[in-house]
């Protein structure tokens, strides 16, 4: 089975650090996602990558960057935490093309205080 | 802007019903389309896939594609207690670069 391993289950931080969110998959998907989940907002979009050193703008990119140096490893970076960033974050990849539909991580849980 | 739609629900079900879960969709480009359950506070799970007109069935799910009138449904037979999540419907084109839309997720709950 494909597994896509979130470094964090739960982090709390406090408002204007940096923090990372890391996100590594097993299986040599080419795409990988970044996708944060709030009540009655849904999935919303961060960034995506397609191929390694690439990235695309998603949804809600604004005070996010991310980092693909690697295939398997796709990195969600907040340059300035801000309480509007609490959220659940949630990693996904998938092959080439959307024909497998995407496996997620288990999922970020971010307080910022 | 391409949209998933989706009823949130809560849709409530008694056990060993059948639960009737629907999505519409706006944009023509979207090929591939997927339903995900999500347990509360669990990340979404895929559980069925369609690409074509038609039914597909795995088990107690079928899966409904109508590309004409652009919409996708789910039916979940003999429903269980143990079903009560949200799922997810997504679609997105089959081709590079670009990533699944999904809808805001319907809360189905099924009583014993």
């Amino acid at each position: 089975d494909v597994k896509v391993t979130q470094s964090s289950r739960y982090l709390v931080k406090r408002t204007g650090e940096k923090v990372f969110l890391e996100c590594v998959q097993d299986m040599d998907h080419e795409n990988m996602f970044w996708y944060r989940q709030d009540p009655g907002l849904g999935l919303r979009l961060i960034y995506f990558s397609y191929d390694v050193k690439m990235k695309e703008k998603g949804d809600i990119p604004e005070g996010y960057s991310v980092s693909r140096e690697k295939k398997e490893r796709f990195s969600l970076i907040l340059e300035s935490a801000s309480t509007n960033q609490t959220s659940m974050y949630l990693c996904a990849s998938t092959p080439q093309g959307l024909l497998y539909g995407y496996t997620f991580g288990s999922g970020t849980r971010l307080t910022v205080v | 802007q391409k949209e998933v739609e989706q009823n949130s629900g809560p849709l409530s079900v008694p056990e060993g019903a059948i639960a009737s879960l629907n999505c519409t969709y706006s944009d023509r480009v979207s090929q591939s389309f997927f339903w995900y359950r999500q347990y509360s506070g669990k990340s979404p799970e895929l559980i069925m896939s369609i690409y074509s007109n038609g039914d597909k069935e795995d088990g107690r799910f079928t899966a409904q594609l109508n590309k004409a009138s652009q919409y996708v449904s789910l039916l979940i037979r003999d429903s269980q207690p143990s079903d009560s999540a949200t799922y997810l419907c997504a679609g997105g084109p089959r081709q590079a670069g670009t990533a699944l839309i999904f809808g805001k997720g319907t809360t189905l709950s099924v009583s014993s």
